[in-house]
């Protein structure tokens, strides 16, 4: 089955970053987009950052582009989240999350969501 | 910049049917939104239920179905049972690979 574990989140002082690392397993991991999702404490979802197979082709959501930094390591089969200068309003479970769609080419930065992890737990 | 809008709360009885939309404040939602479905229950991550309008993943139960119904995504749930009370979210696709969640769904079944 695949897999998804998220670790790195924690209590951060405004201002501060953490950097949120997602281990992924049973799939061929570069030939899938990855995604971060995030949940405020009882709020709705929403979709953060997405990344394609091969690294070079970004997304982030208006609210935090310039302050994360999304990337990801094919040889660990990790996708990571820098998360800086953050703010109160960063407080949320963050989920890793793979796309749907097997992209050979590695160059497509959404498709769909898939499977989600746990999720990791950031409080600013 | 678009929101995507659904209905706060809904109340069905078991065994019976209801239908969940999720609209778009830039229009007719098509098939071009690539609309999914999410189901989340308290404490756990969501689970994708529906991609593209109307695929299920296998573990997605035969009683949940998407389609697309005046202008918004739909998602049908006929035969309602207890485990299916949940929040539930849908997520549209814009240009410019932009991605957006309704603000979901609060399902109670009673």
């Amino acid at each position: 089955d695949v897999q998804l574990v998220e670790s790195g989140g924690g209590l951060v002082q405004p201002g501060g970053s953490l950097r949120l690392s997602c281990e992924a397993s049973d799939f061929i991991f570069s030939a899938y987009a990855m995604h971060w999702v995030r949940q405020a404490p009882g709020k709705g979802l929403q979709y953060v950052s997405g990344i394609s197979g091969n690294g070079r082709n970004i997304y982030y959501a208006d609210s935090v582009r310039g302050r994360f930094i999304i990337s990801r390591d094919n040889s660990k089969n990790t996708v990571f989240l820098q998360v800086s200068s953050l703010r109160p309003g960063d407080t949320a479970l963050y989920y890793c999350v793979k796309d749907d769609y097997h992209d050979s080419s590695g160059q497509s930065y959404y498709n769909g969501l898939d499977v989600w992890g746990q999720g990791t737990s950031v409080t600013v | 910049q678009a929101v995507v809008t659904q209905e706060p709360s809904l109340t069905v009885s078991p065994g019976g049917t209801v239908t969940l939309t999720c609209g778009s404040s830039t229009g007719d939602v098509t098939s071009g939104h690539y609309p999914y479905w999410f189901q989340q229950k308290p404490g756990l991550a969501p689970r994708t239920l529906i991609y593209h309008t109307n695929n299920k993943h296998f573990w997605t139960p035969a009683r949940f179905s998407g389609s697309l119904l005046g202008g918004k995504a739909a998602l049908t749930l006929s035969g309602a049972q207890p485990e299916d009370e949940a929040e539930y979210y849908c997520l549209l696709s814009y240009p410019e690979g932009r991605v957006l969640f309704g603000g979901g769904t609060k399902l109670t079944v009673l």
